[in-house]
């Protein structure tokens, strides 16, 4: 079956701006949570939803959004782009909340992001 | 808070020999401790979890609830090993996965 599937690859975007990034899970699965890796800050946990509502939140700012289509599909959204949000963002599906049952998280390639 | 601690970003082991990359944890309730393998070019990928006590590629992790820690460790290290390697937690009622820093390991020829 296909796995986790992030849209774009990558991606350049000018400070100030915004970006919408994609996340189709594995068919099935219910849950996506989005991470940022970045060399010194490793990965940090952004957002989880499940069923179309958001079910925790990582310690970043109000200009990280995201939210969760009827399809499972997830978006994550960042508005005023800064340097600091360089990074590689990672979607992680799962069949059910939280990763829990045997499968756990699965994780996709991510996009890169880099802000100039 | 939860906090998962790697000491060391890079290890290096010469093929065949033992390898231990170690993970401290810091967590009131009662954890869940996963290890995650990131082979070069490879998305990340679940290595084992300690609530299953497998062994995986040869690796085994136990949980020591007195020492807080949850060491991945294998016997005789090989070159396919090398990757990126972290150790996350799974608490609190919402259950998401706090991660470590990672710790690179190379396996030398």
């Amino acid at each position: 079956k296909a796995g986790v599937t992030q849209t774009p690859r990558y991606l350049i975007k000018t400070r100030g701006q915004q970006v919408t990034l994609s996340c189709s899970p594995i068919s099935g699965h219910r849950s996506v949570s989005w991470y940022q890796q970045t060399p010194g800050q490793g990965l940090q946990f952004l957002f989880e939803y499940f069923s179309e509502t958001q079910r925790n939140k990582g310690n970043f700012p109000g200009r990280f959004s995201g939210r969760q289509f009827s399809n499972s599909r997830s978006e994550m959204n960042v508005s005023t782009l800064e340097l600091g949000d360089s990074a590689l963002y990672l979607c992680a599906s799962s069949l059910v909340a939280g990763g829990q049952g045997a499968g756990g998280y699965t994780f996709g390639s991510g996009t890169r992001l880099t802000v100039v | 808070a939860q906090r998962v601690t790697q000491p060391e970003k890079l290890l290096s082991v010469f093929k065949g020999a033992p390898v231990e990359l170690k993970c401290n944890y810091s967590y009131s309730g009662s954890p869940e401790l996963f290890w995650y393998v990131q082979y070069s070019r490879q998305r990340l990928q679940l290595l084992l979890r300690h609530i299953s006590r497998e062994s995986i590629k040869g690796f085994t992790a136990d949980l020591n609830k007195g020492e807080t820690s949850f060491h991945l460790k294998k016997p005789f290290a090989q070159e396919e090993d090398s990757a990126m390697y972290y150790c996350a937690l799974r608490s609190g009622s919402a259950r998401q996965l706090t991660f470590g820093s990672g710790t690179q390991l190379t396996v030398l020829p």
